[in-house]
């Protein structure tokens, strides 16, 4: 069984740039979530889809976009990117929305200069 | 989704019990607690959940008061390898939107 995978592992931006991050799924699992994580701060929800819908959203702005495919893989989108979005992405996960056990990837460590 | 609160850090040495309590004041009846473990660098890792009582699994035990109102993870006799960030979350399950909510979770050292 394949665990959750993310790509790239690190990626660095200038301001007001674009960026693409990508995440596959547990096999499985049609519900997938995205995180941010600040250094030394825990994980903040970004939003999640589950079978290609989105189904919640945290507190981001529209920037911050997202997509998931027929196969259950996903791509967080952020545009116009700020120095503050330097941060671990995080992909997890879960079987149907039983979101309690989310399966989280190793993350994708973004820089912006 | 309730709040909870869990100390900053705690150190322990290898081989002793370590007891992370969380408080959640405002847990409602259907929500879960569930504790998640994190590693530098690294997506954080399910542990343990449970609703009331005490649950246990092969790494931990989850240890709920009647009240609900706080949770207490046991780690039995840890190892170094055991130092990471402990998280504590509370939510309901299959929540149509459901989505994890992340404290600042409690930072363990293990020493030798």
């Amino acid at each position: 069984e394949t665990g959750v995978t993310q790509s790239p592992t690190h990626l660095i931006k200038t301001r007001g740039q674009q960026v693409t991050l990508r995440c596959s799924s547990q096999s499985g699992h049609n519900t997938v979530s995205w995180y941010q994580q600040a250094l030394g701060q825990g994980p903040q929800f970004i939003f999640q889809y589950y079978r290609e819908e989105e189904n919640g959203r945290g507190n981001f702005p529209p920037r911050f976009s997202g997509l998931q495919f027929p196969n259950y893989s996903s791509e967080l989108n952020v545009n116009a990117l700020e120095l503050d979005d330097s941060a671990l992405y995080l992909c997890a996960s879960s079987l149907e929305l039983a979101g309690h056990e989310q399966f989280f990837g190793p993350g994708t460590r973004l820089t912006v200069l | 989704l309730a709040k909870t609160t869990q100390p900053i850090s705690m150190d322990s040495y290898e081989g002793q019990e370590v007891n992370i309590t969380c408080s959640h004041n405002n847990i409602a009846t259907n929500d879960y607690i569930t504790w998640y473990q994190q590693f530098p660098s690294q997506g954080p890792r399910f542990i343990i959940q449970g609703y009331k009582t005490k649950v246990t699994n092969e790494v931990a035990s989850l240890f709920i008061p009647a009240d609900r109102k706080s949770s207490t993870l046991s780690l039995p006799r840890v190892s170094l390898s055991d130092t990471a960030v402990y998280y504590c979350l509370v939510g309901r399950l299959m929540d149509s939107s459901y989505k994890l909510i992340f404290g600042s979770g409690t930072r363990l050292l293990v020493r030798p």
